[in-house]
């Protein structure tokens, strides 16, 4: 089986801090995915990769930055934390696929509740 | 832009009743489309997916979904369920002629299962 783990499942910090968020994914996938999910809206993607050192803005870029030096890891960073990051954020990975890139299902971490205070 | 939508924030349903989740997609060219669930706490689980093929498809757990290109729909059913089944539920696409693997996910289903 997949396994997407994510650093921490609950995490408290200031207005002002930096903060990072971790994803280890155990199958060789070559895309990764943050999202952020709320109460009526959904997941919304932050950003993604496709491979290492590559990376898109999402729907909702602003305020956050990504890195992804190794495969298997992808960082969501937030610059300066504000209130309105409060939020769940779930990591995900997939298989690219030979043929057509669309068709492979996404695995999910377990999340990270976000408090910012 | 492609787009997705989940008719009902919640489902309230007592144990052994049929159900019915509903998703409606936006885009006039082929899809994929997959059904998620997730339990209070944790990640998001694939229930099922439509990739081609048989209309209807069958997941883990006792659901099934119906592809139905003509309304883009793509319903998400049970004929008996369990408390167990109490969480949310997601639908979303992707697009084939896209070459990141990204999804569009709806806005999720609560599903509440009454003893």
């Amino acid at each position: 089986d997949v396994k997407v783990t994510q650093s921490s499942r609950y995490l408290v910090k200031r207005t002002g801090e930096k903060v990072f968020l971790e994803c280890v994914q155990d199958m060789d996938h070559e895309n990764m995915f943050w999202y952020r999910q709320d109460p009526g809206l959904g997941l919304r993607l932050i950003y993604f990769s496709y491979d290492v050192k590559m990376k898109e803005k999402g729907d909702i870029p602003e305020g956050y930055s990504v890195s992804r030096e190794k495969k298997e890891r992808f960082s969501l960073i937030l610059e300066s934390a504000s209130t309105n990051q409060t939020s769940m954020y779930l990591c995900a990975s997939s298989f690219q696929g030979r043929v057509t890139y669309s068709n492979q299902p996404q695995h999910f971490g377990d999340g990270t509740r976000l408090s910012i205070l | 832009a492609q787009s997705v939508t989940q008719l009902d924030s919640q489902v309230p349903v007592f144990e052994e009743a049929p159900v019915e989740l509903r998703c409606n997609y936006s885009s006039s060219v082929s899809v994929y489309l997959f059904w998620y669930v997730q339990y209070p706490n944790q990640g998001l689980q694939l229930l099922l997916k439509y990739l081609s093929g048989s209309t209807l498809v069958k997941g883990i757990n006792g659901f099934e979904a119906e592809f139905n290109k003509s309304q883009t729909s793509f319903h998400l059913r049970k004929p008996s369920v369990h408390i167990s089944d109490t969480a949310e539920y997601f639908c979303a696409v992707s697009d084939p002629s896209s070459n990141t693997g990204k999804l569009i996910f709806g806005q999720g289903t609560t599903l509440q299962v009454k003893p």
